[in-house]
């Protein structure tokens, strides 16, 4: 069975820290990687994609990919408050006709 | 732009009741899109997901059914509601060539 797993947290750091989250998976030869963040009581908002090895920047994000390892990463740079919330890792297997793999997340805790 | 659209966003249903819940999606053709359930503490559960009119997969056998009557149109639904049917239900698109997906808004269902 393919499977997504993540450290349910919380992982709390302070303000202006960084923020590392972690993601593995199982099926080797899956290709599309992505991070979703989700907020209390709403529905998940895509913020980063990577499909290949090494990082991926977006402003204070950077997504990590090691294929080999089976693992991804997410880094929040200068952690806000407002970035406290559940991160999903999802996982699209190879296969056609099938749907993203997602992890239960990790809660995230920024205090001030 | 595409916009996806899910309603109601809360409902409460006593056991036994029928259940029909509806998300549509604008600005796209031919999306591909899924059911997902979200119960109080936990992942994410992919429940049905359609590449095509009529064209409709189901991951977990139980008493949810899905029906997809126009391209851009999905809609779940029950006969009779369980209390286990409780959980947040999640609609979502993406294109055809792969990508991660758009949720929508989401629904809260609590069946009492």
């Amino acid at each position: 069975q393919k499977e997504v797993e993540q450290n349910s947290g919380p992982l709390s750091v302070p303000e202006g820290a960084i923020a590392s989250l972690n993601c593995t998976y199982s099926d080797r030869v899956s290709q599309s990687f992505f991070w979703y963040r989700q907020y209390s009581g709403k529905s998940p908002e895509l913020i980063m994609s990577i499909y290949s090895n090494g990082d991926k920047e977006d402003g204070r994000f950077t997504a990590q990919l090691n294929k080999a390892s089976q693992y991804v990463s997410l880094l929040i740079r200068d952690s806000q408050p407002s970035d406290s919330a559940t991160y999903l890792c999802a996982v699209n297997p190879p296969q056609a006709g099938t749907a993203l793999i997602f992890g239960k997340g990790t809660t995230l805790s920024v205090s001030s | 732009s595409q916009t996806i659209h899910q309603w109601p966003a809360t409902l409460v249903q006593p056991v036994g009741s029928p259940l029909s819940l509806e998300c549509t999606v604008e600005g796209t053709s031919n999306p591909n899109l899924y059911w997902y359930r979200q119960a109080a503490g936990r992942g994410l559960q992919l429940l049905f997901y359609s590449i095509g009119i009529g064209q409709i997969s189901s991951e977990v056998p139980q008493n949810l059914s899905a029906s997809r009557p126009q391209d851009r149109q999905f809609i779940l639904s029950s006969k009779k509601l369980l209390l286990s049917d409780s959980g947040f239900y999640l609609c979502a698109w993406s294109g055809n060539r792969g990508g991660g997906y758009t949720f929508g808004s989401g629904t809260r269902l609590t069946v009492v």
